[in-house]
């Protein structure tokens, strides 16, 4: 149980265009969903945190205009990145969580998506 | 703020040795600890957690961690690695006051040779 996945795994795209990756909670209901992003060897640096039906609560320094979250299900987030530049290419990872007590529920990791921009 | 601190950046151990890996981590509130292991280009999957009780907790893989609330720890080890230990391990902290927001450690990468 508690499986989350990510589409695509791997996306290669021209500086300039934009890049939507989703993240699935396949066999739970994810009330709050969080998007990380990974540089090489490196940790995970929380980029937001989205309820579903509202709107993303984004860390400082993450421009919101620049990464589009949307959480418009119990079962589906989705990360735009929108005019993405080379500074952009990392690996961006989703986890989600189960409702009921919020105190003590645990973060289930998606796969990851490695974005290259040329 | 809390933070995390992961002592080793890097642990090399001969396969069906020991290892430890080191956490320690700073807060002024009750804390929820977790350890998570991240496999190469893949995402993260849970070792273990430490919420309440018992402070020796066993995960999969013949991981265990043992919570010091005085020492503000929560050290993983492993009696016998194997070769598919070697991987990337991240120890987290979720405030109890502050949601399901997790601080992770830089990383503990451990290599395993045979």
């Amino acid at each position: 149980g508690a499986v989350v996945s990510q589409h695509p795994s791997r996306v290669i795209c021209k500086s300039g265009t934009s890049v939507k990756i989703e993240c699935r909670s396949l066999d739970f209901q994810a009330t709050t969903m969080f998007w990380y992003r990974q540089f090489p060897k490196q940790s995970l640096m929380l980029m937001a945190t989205s309820n579903e039906g509202s709107k993303a609560t984004y860390e400082q320094g993450v421009e919101k205009d620049k990464f589009l979250i949307n959480h418009a299900s119990l079962t589906l987030s989705t990360l735009t990145v929108t005019s993405a530049h080379p500074e952009d290419s990392s690996f961006y990872i989703c986890s989600a969580t189960t409702s009921g007590d919020g105190l003590t529920d645990t973060q289930y990791f998606g796969p990851g998506t490695r974005l290259t921009v040329l | 703020a809390q933070s995390v601190t992961q002592l080793d950046s890097q642990v090399p151990v001969f396969e069906e040795a020991p290892v430890e890996l080191r956490c320690n981590y700073s807060s002024s509130v009750s804390v929820y600890l977790f350890w998570y292991v991240q496999y190469p280009n893949q995402g993260l999957q849970l070792l273990l957690k430490y919420l309440s009780g018992s402070t020796l907790v066993k995960g999969i893989n013949g991981f265990e961690a043992e919570f010091n609330k005085s020492q503000t720890s929560f050290h993983l080890r492993k009696p016998s690695v194997h070769i598919s230990d070697t991987a990337e391990y991240f120890c987290a902290v979720n405030l109890k006051a502050a949601g399901n927001k997790l601080t992770f450690g830089g990383g503990t990468r451990v290599l395993v040779k045979p």
